[in-house]
This record gives C-alpha cells, structure tokens and sequence, in this order.
C-alpha cells in the first residue's frame, strides 16, 4: 500500500497522559499536514510541514501539542496532559503537487 | 481568513435519484478539492479542481473560479454514496493549509 499511513489507529487514554501518534507520508511527498476532526464538523488544520520545516501552525496548536518532521519524511504529532476535549480524529495528509491526500487517521478518545 | 460555506447540509434521496452538493467560498482560490468521507472516517479523494469541470463515472464537478463556487454533480445515486461530502479549498498562491466546509451529509436509501 502506497498511501499515507497512521499509527495508532485507535487509543484511548486517560486524561493527564502523554499520547504520540505518527505519520508516514507518501512516498517523495515533501508536504506534510496534520487536521484535527470532532464530531459533526469539517477537518481542523493544525499544522503544515515542508520538508523538514514547519511553515504554519494553527493557534489551535496549543502549547500542549508539538510537531515534529525531523528528517522530512515520517511525523509526530504529540499532546501532552491531554483533556478530554482532546477526543477527536487526528487526520495527516501529503502532497508534492497541489492536491492533498489523507491517511485513515487516528482516533483519540480520552477518558 | 477564507471562508467555505456547502449546501444542504442534509439531503435524503431514494437510490436512483441525481443530486447536486455546492460549495461557496470566499476568495480566489489556487486549489479545490472534493472529498467523500467513509464511515471509518478516513477522507476519500473525489475531485481536484481548482477550477473547469471532470467527470468520473457517475459523479463530476464545476468549479466557477471567478463567481466563486463549486458544484459537485451525483447522478443515478446508489446506498454506497451515502456518508458525508467535504469541499475543501485553498487560498491565494501558497501550498498552505486547506479549509475545510462543514460538510453535506447525504443519506441514500434503497
């Protein structure tokens, strides 16, 4: 399989722990991004990679939650101390042209 | 920043039946994207198109790039199109984030 790949995913946690969850791209894809998606609503942007750099980061990026695309191919993403309204789907997508394409994301639920 | 407004929100159609999804947005865009999300959440491409029309099947786009909307065409609808239809825009000329609009949810019965 070719297409973007995440993992966990599923996890359930409890509030207060620390959660990683990792993005492989697609192959030679050198954009990386990372949306957030609760309940009933449209897919949030958190944060975009290009390469190894992080270009933009939404304000919806607290300081809980950190990036990371160390040698510009795979990604973390981490939430620390997480809350329960951290529960959602946490969706990555890559490109190399204009258009995105999405893994089948992770889903946090946090107790 | 860019705004995404799609239309209906909710439509229920008896299988067989054509539909038309639109989306509206706010600014110039450089790319548009349709996408169809499965029950297991996971975003399927539908369209790119930033602008002109395509067609794939039983489904094709517009995108009217100087008014500003896009439509997204579901003709002889079957109970495996059901689920929820995003469009999802980008602004300007960057290769920055897409917005996302709140989604049509489309129900087809047999």
């Amino acid at each position: 399989d070719t297409g973007v790949s995440q993992d966990p995913r599923h996890k359930i946690t409890k509030r207060g722990q620390n959660v990683t969850f990792r993005c492989d791209p697609i192959s030679e894809h050198n954009r990386l991004y990372w949306y957030r998606q609760t309940l009933g609503q449209g897919p949030e942007f958190l944060t975009y990679f290009q390469n190894e750099a992080q270009l933009e980061k939404s304000r919806l990026l607290s300081d809980r939650f950190s990036a990371e695309r160390p040698k510009g191919s795979f990604s973390t993403l981490e939430i620390q101390r997480t809350e329960q309204g951290d529960s959602a789907m946490y969706l990555c997508a890559s490109s190399i042209t204009g258009e995105l394409f999405f893994g089948e994301g992770s889903r946090l639920t946090v107790l | 920043g860019i705004q995404v407004e799609q239309s209906p929100p909710d439509l229920i159609l008896q299988e067989g039946a054509n539909s038309t999804l639109r989306c509206n947005f706010s600014d110039s865009v450089n790319n548009l994207q349709w996408f169809h999300q499965n029950p297991w959440g996971q975003l399927i491409n539908l369209f790119y198109i930033p602008s002109g029309t395509k067609q794939n099947g039983r489904l094709s786009a517009t995108t009217v790039a100087t008014e500003r909307y896009s439509l997204l065409y579901i003709s002889s609808s079957q109970t495996t199109d059901s689920g929820v239809y995003f469009c999802a825009v980008r602004g300007g000329t960057s290769y920055g984030k897409l917005t996302f609009g709140q989604g049509t949810i489309l129900t087809v019965h047999p």
